[in-house]
């Protein structure tokens, strides 16, 4: 079975442009989350859906950020505009509930803002 | 508040010996569930283990073992006879009531030819 996936793996881009990464859960699972891991601030919750409702959103960083899930099967993180601060790297992951949530993590999008 | 702990930042130690990777935990909930996950340099997340709190029981898989206990609130891991390949840095996380994973700041484990 395939793990989650996301795209890009890599993203560069310039101070103030736009930034949407993207986040397809294993399927069947009913949990999306998305992370974000800094050397100063190590693995924190941005944002998570449950069967595609936000539920949590308070680790957003402010406005800028946004997160979108239209289906189960994808979501989309969204950056606007893009500030040096946020180069990290992002990961998404996906849970079952009835598996005890276990969280099965993406590989990751390796964001550099310039 | 819920938060996680690993006190040891780096490691260090040559193959084939055993090491301990030390997590303490915090959490006013009664059920919670205690992770680990293995971070290698290739950057991807790896779950290894769940622990559930109602289940005190020591886990055994290969080399890895899990030594959980709820009195001192820690949830240690130990690698038997470690190998190169374990050279990773490895988190343990605690999920609480509200559905998402609290990383501890992990653990960096360098093992040595």
């Amino acid at each position: 079975d395939a793990g989650v996936i996301q795209s890009p793996r890599h993203e560069v881009t310039e101070m103030g442009q736009e930034v949407t990464l993207r986040c397809k859960p294993i399927s069947g699972h009913d949990y999306l989350f998305w992370y974000r891991q800094t050397m100063m601030r190590g693995l924190e919750l941005l944002i998570y859906f449950n069967n595609n409702v936000p539920i949590d959103d308070s680790g957003m960083p402010e406005d800028r950020f946004s997160a979108k899930m239209p289906n189960a099967s994808f979501s989309t993180l969204k950056i606007q505009p893009s500030e040096p601060r946020d180069s990290a790297v992002y990961f998404c992951a996906s849970s079952l509930r009835n598996r005890n949530y276990e969280q099965y993590f993406g590989p990751g999008t390796r964001l550099t803002v310039t | 508040a819920q938060k996680v702990t690993q006190a040891q930042t780096e490691i260090s130690v040559v193959e084939k010996e055993d090491v301990t990777l030390d997590c303490v935990y915090e959490t006013r909930d009664t059920t919670y569930y205690l992770f680990w996950y293995k971070q290698p340099p290739s950057g991807e997340l790896v779950f290894l283990i769940r622990r559930n709190s109602f289940d005190e029981q020591n886990e055994i898989s290969g080399r890895y073992s899990w030594n959980f206990q709820k009195s001192t609130s820690s949830f240690n891991f130990t690698i038997t006879a470690s190998q190169v390949v374990d050279s990773a840095v490895y988190f343990c996380a605690l999920r609480g009531s509200q559905g998402n994973l609290i990383f501890g700041k992990g653990t960096k484990l360098s093992v040595k030819p």
